[in-house]
């Protein structure tokens, strides 16, 4: 099975600070990947998909790029309501493996 | 929106089955898939149901000890995990599949396995 990798696991940055979030995959899967959002204590929600689409209603500080086995998830201008787990998760066969999650939090 | 049944307590070597509720879309024209949250850990998906024909893909973690079913005629997707154990312990989510994409989610199900 391919793996999901997300580096950081975790990170802290300031409030309008420009974020990055990376995903590797371990076997090529084109542009097959999502990112979600979990709010602590909340249920995941959907950012992007086909790796740069932005779900409707997603702020547009948000951001995705890649193709193949690199991935990454940016955030232009981190806002305190962006504290949470970012996961990426391939979806171009099953299994639709997760990333392991990368905390964001504010200094 | 989608409605998961509530708390469960097992012990180990139990089964478990939990329910999710569909509303506000045509149940029939999306799948379903199940993803499970150790305490503090990361996401886990579990496999997916094809709601036109029944199809199934389970993670192969899960192999032979899952089984995940639709209803059509009340809109409502099972998930049943047999010979539980203690790091089965999680919270479970349905979430509804578009394009293979999980778009919308239940609000999850803690079940914890304890003697």
């Amino acid at each position: 099975d391919i793996q999901m990798t997300q580096s950081p696991s975790s990170l802290s940055a300031s409030v309008g600070d420009r974020v990055t979030i990376t995903c590797r995959a371990s076997q090529g899967i084109a542009n097959y990947l999502a990112w979600y959002q979990q709010k602590p204590g909340k249920v995941p929600k959907l950012l992007i998909y086909t790796a740069s689409t932005l779900q409707s209603g997603v702020p547009s500080r948000f951001s995705g790029s890649g193709f193949g086995t690199d991935f990454t998830l940016t955030i232009s201008s981190l806002q305190p309501e962006d504290v949470a787990t970012y996961y990426c998760q391939k979806y171009n066969s099953a299994p639709w493996t997760f990333g392991q999650g990368t905390k964001v939090e504010i200094k | 929106q989608l409605v998961q049944s509530g708390a469960e307590v097992k012990k180990p070597g139990a089964s478990v089955k939990v329910s999710c509720k569909a509303s506000g879309y045509t149940f029939s024209t999306y799948d379903i898939s199940w993803v499970r949250q150790a305490p503090g850990q990361g996401l886990e998906w579990m496999g997916w149901i094809r709601n036109y024909n029944g199809n199934t893909n389970y993670a192969q973690k899960f192999q032979g000890r899952v089984t995940m079913t639709t209803d059509s005629s009340t809109s409502t997707a099972y998930m049943e995990l047999t010979n539980l154990r203690s790091d089965d312990t999680a919270v479970y989510f349905c979430a509804r599949v578009f394009v293979s994409l999980c778009d919308y989610w239940g609000q999850g199900t803690l079940v914890t396995v304890s003697s």
